[in-house]
Parts: C-alpha cells; sequence; structure tokens
C-alpha cells in the first residue's frame, strides 16, 4: 500500500540551529512534492514545490532536497527562530493526478529561546 | 486579495444529526477541495471540484457525505447523518489553473465534534 511518513515526535530545537524533517514515502511515483505550514487553528500554508527532477529548491532560509532513489524528500530551516514553530506537512502529487495532493501526517517543531 | 472563507468555525452536534458546512474560494479559483482533517494527521482529500463538476470524491464517504458546487463558485459540504467519528477539522482549499502546478490556498478550517 502507499504511505506518506513523516516523524510524528516533535523536533524540538535551539534558536538559531537548523532543523531537518524526513518525509519518507512507499509505493508511489510522485511527480512532486509540496511542503506546507500550519499553524494551530489555520489551514496549511504552501512554503515550496519541488519538482522530480529537480535536487534541491531554497526559498530564503527554507532548503529543500527530493531524492527518487531514496524516495525520500528532507526539509531544512536555517537559523531557525521561535516564530517558525509549528506542524510542516508534506503532500505528494502522483502524475496524471491532476493538482491532487495526498498529506503525510506532519511533524511539530518547537523553536525554543 | 481575500482568502479562502468558511464558515462556521466551529460546529458541536449529536450523533446521527445533519450538519453543513460552507465554503467561498478565492475569486477566479476554478478548483475546489474539501478536506478532513482528523487530529494528529494530515488533511485527507474529501472532493475536488473543477469548476462545478466533480474531478474526484474517490474517498468521499458517499452513504453519508455530500457536496455540491452548483455555480463554479462557493460549495457546500453535508453530513448526513453524522457519527462519532466524523469529528475533525473540514478544511476547504482552491487553486488557479494557471500553469501545470498550482499551490493550494486553504481557508481556517471548521471544527466539528459529534458527540
Amino acid at each position: 500500500s502507499q504511505k506518506i511518513e513523516q516523524n510524528s515526535e516533535a523536533l524540538n530545537i535551539q534558536e538559531g540551529k537548523t532543523a531537518t524533517l524526513t518525509c519518507n514515502y512507499t509505493n508511489y511515483s510522485p511527480a512532486y512534492l509540496q511542503w506546507y505550514r500550519q499553524d494551530p487553528g489555520r489551514g496549511p500554508v504552501f512554503l515550496l514545490l519541488i519538482r522530480e527532477n529537480e535536487k534541491e529548491k531554497r526559498k530564503e532560509r527554507l532548503k529543500v532536497t527530493f531524492d527518487t532513489t531514496l524516495k525520500q524528500s528532507l526539509f531544512h530551516i536555517t537559523a531557525s527562530q521561535p516564530a517558525d514553530s509549528a506542524t510542516y506537512l508534506c503532500a505528494l502529487v502522483k502524475r496524471a493526478a491532476g493538482n491532487k495532493l495526498t498529506f503525510g501526517g506532519g511533524t511539530r517543531v518547537l523553536v525554543k529561546p | 486579495e481575500a482568502g479562502v472563507a468558511q464558515s462556521p468555525r466551529y460546529k458541536i452536534i449529536e450523533k446521527r444529526q445533519s450538519v453543513a458546512f460552507w465554503c467561498n474560494p478565492i475569486s477566479g479559483h476554478a478548483t475546489l477541495y474539501w478536506y478532513q482533517q482528523i487530529l494528529g494527521q494530515g488533511p485527507k482529500l474529501l472532493i475536488q471540484f473543477q469548476n462545478n463538476g466533480v474531478v474526484d470524491d474517490s474517498q468521499l464517504p458517499k452513504d453519508r457525505f455530500s457536496a455540491e458546487r452548483l455555480k463554479g463558485v462557493d460549495s457546500t459540504l453535508k453530513i448526513q447523518p453524522a457519527k462519532l467519528e466524523d469529528s475533525a477539522v473540514y478544511l476547504c482549499a482552491s487553486s488557479s489553473n494557471r500553469g501545470q502546478v498550482n499551490e493550494q490556498f486553504f481557508g481556517p478550517g471548521t471544527r466539528l465534534t459529534v458527540l
């Protein structure tokens, strides 16, 4: 069966350090992958998109990598700040699936000052 | 531009009752989605509309859930009758059709509690 797995344990990190989150998938051939941020009581907010033929994408302090051999994406927040505390969701889109997203369970990040 | 609007924000009902949620997407967005998010999990797609037509409703429990988007703009999602396991946040999202890959814009969600 198809699975998208994110670490369900919260990631506690000191301000200024780099947070690294993983998104692993099985029995899937995604055309691209998106990362979203979700704050309590709010809907997810789009952060980054990476295609299957791209190895890395950056946006300000965020970096995403995509390894289709390992079936894994890594999401990095460099120089983390308390305002980065939130749940981060990865979402995959299969080829020929329109814009249908399948989400992982999310990883909660807590950045301590 | 205004974001995706949803109402109500919170709803508490007894099991076997009916409930309806409303969503107004971002102006001009042709695609509208309804997701169910159970506490501690990621959102799960229930139904996807392209204008007023259904693109995907494979995960919609059609014996109790229904959705419509009559004029290709706003949409309603209904549950009738509700079960305890329907307690969740119901998220509406929309996206434009410009380009091959489109980010989705989410509303704040409706938190449903079924007692």
